[in-house]
């Protein structure tokens, strides 16, 4: 059966500093993974996504996310963060057309 | 931009009114789902569409219907609403990415519920 599970339920960073969201998956087959960004009171939009190509994904914003098979992980990245990064993050995997599991989101705090 | 729009954006209501709320596309989108948000849960899903007449329950559908009477509409209708139904409801689509062929969720602005 598929799961996500994000390791943290709040980062806070200092602006211009590494952002790590974790995201840790279980899947039977081959999924697809998904990084959604919800910005507050706004609805999610998409940061990038992995359907077995390269391993290493690039997104929006300079987000990126490497898959890691061995380790089941989907970790998110981006090397300096900004304020306007602040938001709620969403690690997602899918094993079909219609099956998507959300992780239960990483709240991202960025300090000034 | 998949076109999606939910209508009522806020409700507020009283227990055990009748809800309807409206997810309309544009994109003739196959694929239709609702979902609700809540604090410490994602997003789960309530049900979802895979044509006009076509749905199936997700992990939380209890005390909600579904309808698809047309490729474009798909409403989710609370019979007799309760305060556990309080919640953020977001309409998605999923469309094909044309560089990968991943099927991809698209998501409405979400439509706020609170029930008294």
């Amino acid at each position: 059966a598929q799961s996500v599970t994000q390791l943290d339920s709040h980062v806070s960073v200092s602006e211009g500093t590494p952002v790590l969201l974790r995201c840790n998956y279980s899947s039977s087959y081959s999924p697809s993974l998904f990084w959604y960004v919800q910005h507050p009171n706004k609805g999610l939009q998409l940061l990038l996504k992995y359907t077995s190509a390269a391993t290493l994904v690039k997104g929006i914003n300079g987000f990126e996310a490497e898959f890691k098979k061995s380790e089941t992980s989907f970790h998110l990245t981006k090397p300096s963060a900004h304020m306007s990064d602040a938001a709620e993050y969403f690690c997602v995997v899918s094993e079909g057309t219609y099956k998507y599991i959300f992780g239960t989101g990483t709240r991202l705090k960025v300090l000034a | 931009d998949a076109g999606i729009t939910q209508s009522p954006r806020h409700k507020v209501t009283e227990t055990g009114t009748p809800v309807t709320l409206r997810c309309h596309q544009t994109e003739n989108h196959r694929y239709m789902y609702w979902y609700r948000q809540d604090p410490g849960h994602g997003l789960r899903l309530i049900h979802y569409s895979y044509g006009v007449k076509d749905t199936d329950k997700g992990e939380v559908s209890d005390g909600y219907s579904v309808s698809r009477s047309k490729t474009e509409d798909f409403l989710l209708t609370l019979e007799s609403a309760t305060s556990s139904q309080t919640s953020v409801y977001f309409c998605a689509i999923t469309q094909t990415s044309s560089n990968s062929g991943a099927n991809v969720l698209t998501f409405g602005a979400g439509s706020r519920l609170t029930v008294l």
